[in-house]
């Protein structure tokens, strides 16, 4: 079956340290990939997404992600956090051939950023 | 404004009541989807309607039932309700079905107690 794996379920940083949050998926053939963030209250919204070409994808708020096909990963970074992007992340994949618009979340990420 | 809405945001309940959770978009996509997130946090696709048609029913239990009384609006009504269902709901809206960008509200949280 098709699933996404984030693999840090919590992570706790300090403002201005480096983030990576990891996303692995399990479909071998083209896939949309998406990064939501649900900030404490507010509603998902998407950071940023991959359809095709350059696999490397700037989002909002300084944030990118680098499809890795080899690896079906798509790894989401930020240089430097601030404490505003304290929130819950998700990965989300959608296969190419699915004409259904379905997308398949992994269990989401927890980022604590200590001011 | 809020482009996709949900109503109510919390919702507590006993077994074996019935419930409604409201969703509107004003948005003027054709599509809806309500997806479920369980206690492990993974939201799961329950239902998506194109232009009031339903498209994916995804082995829900029959209690569930979505109304889609105009492309603007898909309600979610569960009937007999269970300790189980108690989960957060999304829903969320695309352009079109298949290859747009989903935009989501901010969940309804329902406790069967």
């Amino acid at each position: 079956a098709q699933s996404v794996s984030q693999h840090n379920h919590h992570v706790i940083l300090s403002e201005a340290a480096s983030l990576e949050l990891g996303c692995n998926y399990s479909y071998g053939g083209t896939v949309n990939l998406f990064w939501y963030v649900q900030y404490p209250g507010q509603h998902l919204q998407l950071l940023l997404k991959y359809f095709s070409g350059d696999p490397l994808v700037k989002g909002i708020k300084g944030f990118e992600a680098e499809f890795i096909k080899s690896k079906f990963s798509f790894n989401l970074r930020k240089p430097s956090v601030q404490w505003s992007d304290t929130a819950e992340y998700f990965c989300a994949v959608r296969p190419g051939s699915s004409n259904t618009g379905k997308l398949i979340f992994g269990q989401g990420t927890t980022l604590q950023v200590k001011p | 404004d809020t482009a996709v809405s949900q109503t109510p945001k919390y919702l507590v309940t006993q077994m074996g009541n019935d419930k409604s959770i409201k969703c509107e978009q004003n948005l003027g996509h054709d599509t809806m989807y309500w997806y479920k997130q369980d206690s492990k946090k993974f939201l799961k696709i329950m239902f998506s309607y194109n232009n009031k048609e339903l498209i994916i029913n995804e082995t829900v239990p029959n209690r569930f039932s979505p109304k889609s009384p105009d492309k603007a609006h898909l309600n979610l009504h569960i009937n007999s309700l269970e300790l189980g269902d108690s989960a957060v709901y999304f829903c969320a809206s695309s352009q079109e079905i298949g290859i747009s960008i989903q935009y989501f509200g901010a969940g309804t949280r329902l406790s069967v107690l």
